[in-house]
């Protein structure tokens, strides 16, 4: 089975700006997780996707937003973009949401 | 509030054995989780304990206290490999993942 794949792997955006990151979950899951990682801060829950559904959020900004399609692929976006928005984005997917979470090798974003 | 503690960094040597404790507090208890992180990597899935006591997986053994919100990482004949940052991580009664800030494990030879 293929693993969780996300595109793009690396990026680089100004100040202002808006970011559209992929996720694709392994075949057959339904849930996918997004994730903010900074240096000392963890693994920050955004939100979860589940049936086209947004089931879950974090304690984040509208600036933060995100969508499933039919076929449980996710997309994220970050309008406006702020230096403090330089992260590594990391999505996860899992059949139902509350097990396992397998993740992809994420998308770092630079924002200057 | 909901949240999960676990230390900042831990130091072994090559060969011993290391444990990383994670405490938590949060609405609903579902599962206590551990993933691995190497430097650049993406988290991987380690254990989950669901029941009190412990799950052993090869090298790695975790435990959890359900009276206590207590669980522990155990990782025996350490190896240079391991160096890597260590999550816990529990499912609450909303379904929702809540990650601890990670635990960066070095390993001296």
């Amino acid at each position: 089975k293929a693993g969780v794949t996300q595109t793009p792997r690396y990026l680089i955006k100004t100040r202002g700006q808006q970011v559209t990151l992929s996720c694709s979950p392994i075949s057959g899951h339904r849930s996918v997780s997004w994730y903010q990682q900074t240096p000392g801060q963890g693994l920050q829950f955004l939100f979860e996707y589940f049936s086209e559904t947004q089931r879950n959020k974090g304690n984040f900004p509208g600036r933060f937003s995100g969508r499933q399609f039919s076929n449980s692929r996710s997309e994220m976006n970050v309008s406006t973009l702020e230096l403090g928005d330089s992260a590594l984005y990391l999505c996860a997917s899992s059949l139902r949401g509350s097990e396992t979470q397998y993740f992809g090798p994420g998308t770092r974003l630079l924002v200057l | 509030g909901q949240s999960l503690e676990q230390p900042s960094e831990v130091t072994a040597v090559e060969g011993a054995i290391v444990q990383i404790n994670c405490t938590y507090q949060t609405s609903g208890f579902y599962g206590l989780s551990w993933y691995q992180q190497h430097d650049g990597g993406a988290p991987t899935f380690l254990s989950y304990n669901a029941l009190d006591g412990l799950e052993e997986t090869g090298r790695f053994s975790s435990f959890l206290s359900r009276s206590d919100s207590y669980g522990y990482l155990l990782l025996q004949e350490l190896q240079m490999k391991d160096s890597a940052s260590y999550f816990c991580a529990v499912a609450n009664r909303d379904d929702k993942i809540i990650f601890g800030k990670g635990t960066r494990l070095h390993i001296l030879p």
